[in-house]
């Protein structure tokens, strides 16, 4: 049974960098046969995928193009976690923040959600 | 990546069938049967109905199901149930290697 147990600040000031922290159990992050993901959800955009990262013999990853000048995502290989930056946020990057691993091409594994709010 | 077009609400009285539907373009929906289904009920995390358009985790009850016709996934609740009230998404990888979600669907029961 793989657990996805998130961490991280739920206030942001605009400008600045959000940071959140996916810690994994019952599954390796450097599996082969899954990938990790960041969604996010905010009532004015629904469901939107951020970006994955994924390990096939090397770190492979990709990112949804409205946020690839932002966005980081990294595996912590020591720590079994995976990591999200958003950089230079805006009010309008208030959301609750998943982390999610896929199987085949599905979000069968979630974690709890953390909303995170940008305000100064 | 433009998001997945879905009706906003569909309703039924329990017992019913209501049918969603998801549509895309040729580089997600149309290209590959990698379509999947999550069930939000408020306040919930998103939980994996149907995944590769037509199958069903461990769990879900059999009146669940998925289809596809070109750039249109469709997600039908037979025999309808006060418990299926939900949001409803569907999701697509693309031609970009990437993933896109549906705009969501708001079942009621009445």
């Amino acid at each position: 049974q793989v657990q996805l147990q998130q961490s991280g600040p739920g206030l942001v000031k605009p400008s600045q960098t959000l940071s959140l922290t996916c810690a994994i159990s019952g599954d390796s992050v450097s599996t082969n046969s899954a990938g990790w993901h960041w969604i996010r959800q905010s009532p004015s955009r629904g469901l939107e995928w951020l970006g994955r990262t994924y390990y096939r013999s090397k770190w492979y990853k990709d990112y949804a193009l409205s946020m690839k000048s932002r966005v980081t995502i990294s595996a912590d290989t020591s720590e079994n976690q995976l990591s999200l930056q958003l950089i230079s946020v805006t009010p309008e990057d208030t959301a609750v923040y998943y982390c999610a691993r896929n199987t085949g091409w599905a979000f069968g594994s979630w974690g709890q959600g953390t909303l995170v709010t940008v305000s100064s | 990546q433009s998001a997945l077009t879905q009706p906003p609400s569909v309703s039924g009285s329990p017992g019913q069938s209501v049918t969603i539907s998801c549509t895309g373009t040729s580089s997600d929906v149309g290209s590959y049967n990698r379509v999947s289904w999550y069930q939000q009920p408020p306040g919930t995390v998103p939980k994996l109905m149907i995944y590769e358009v037509s199958n069903r985790p461990s769990g879900v009850p059999d009146r669940f199901s998925g289809s596809k016709s070109g750039n249109t996934a469709s997600l039908t609740i037979s025999g309808l149930q006060a418990e299926d009230e939900a949001d409803y998404y569907c999701s697509s990888y693309t031609s970009s290697t990437t993933y896109v979600f549906g705009t969501g669907t708001k079942v009621t029961v009445l």
